[in-house]
């Protein structure tokens, strides 16, 4: 099993362009979430999705949007890119054992915006 | 607001000593904890988690922690570290209220001197 397979792997942007990222999971699993990491900051939600066709914010939305057309598939979207989103990005999928998740990861998105 | 608290940012240790990672987190009811780890390189993986029972829970590579409900916290150990150790470490909640959301803490960086 792939796991959790985010592309693409690095990418530079300009300021106000737009860019997508892509989540795929092979794990048939529910829920899946949208975090960035930064430095003395840990991971920071962004969005999140507990099944195909719904989504939700988390901590810090802002400047995202994100779509989950597909159970297996989780699109964070940047519309007009700001340096403040420079950062990795993490994608991960979960199931709920016990009433509690438990996160898959991704390898991650370097993105940086100039 | 809830949170997730790591009390270093950074710790550096020398082989065979003992580690402990302090991690405390602020929301009043029901919660599951993690304890996710980073390796150089690598994208982030569970080390442990505490979902009920027994407050002592054993992970992987000889980590333990142990879950005080009365202090809110949630303490990573190891008697004796080894280079290999050397990573980023993340203290998790998911509140059972959370809506299936996992807060992350600012995460700790330990180097281990060989």
């Amino acid at each position: 099993n792939a796991g959790v397979t985010q592309t693409p792997k690095f990418r530079v942007l300009k300021t106000g362009q737009s860019m997508t990222l892509l989540c795929a999971q092979d794990m048939n699993h529910e829920y899946m979430y949208w975090y960035r990491q930064d430095p003395g900051m840990g991971l920071r939600l962004i969005h999140y999705s507990v099944g195909e066709g719904t989504t939700a914010k988390g901590e810090v939305p802002d400047g995202y949007n994100v779509s989950r057309l597909k159970k297996q598939n989780f699109l964070l979207g940047l519309e007009s890119a700001a340096p403040s989103q420079t950062s990795v990005y993490f994608c991960a999928s979960s199931y709920v054992v016990g009433g509690a998740n438990v996160l898959t990861f991704g390898a991650g998105s370097r993105l940086t915006v100039l | 607001a809830q949170s997730v608290s790591q009390h270093n940012h950074h710790v550096i240790l020398s082989e065979a000593a003992s580690l402990e990672l302090g991690c405390n987190y602020s929301y009043g009811g029901t919660v599951n904890l993690f304890w996710y780890v980073q390796y150089p390189g690598q994208h982030l993986q569970l080390l442990l988690k505490y979902f009920s029972g027994d407050p002592l829970v054993k992970g992987i590579k000889g980590f333990e922690a142990e879950f005080i409900k009365s202090k809110f916290s949630f303490n990573l150990r190891k008697p004796s570290v080894q280079w290999s150790d050397t990573a980023e470490y993340f203290c998790a909640v998911n509140p059972y209220t959370g809506g299936f959301k996992t807060i992350f803490g600012a995460g700790t960086r330990l180097f281990v001197k060989a």
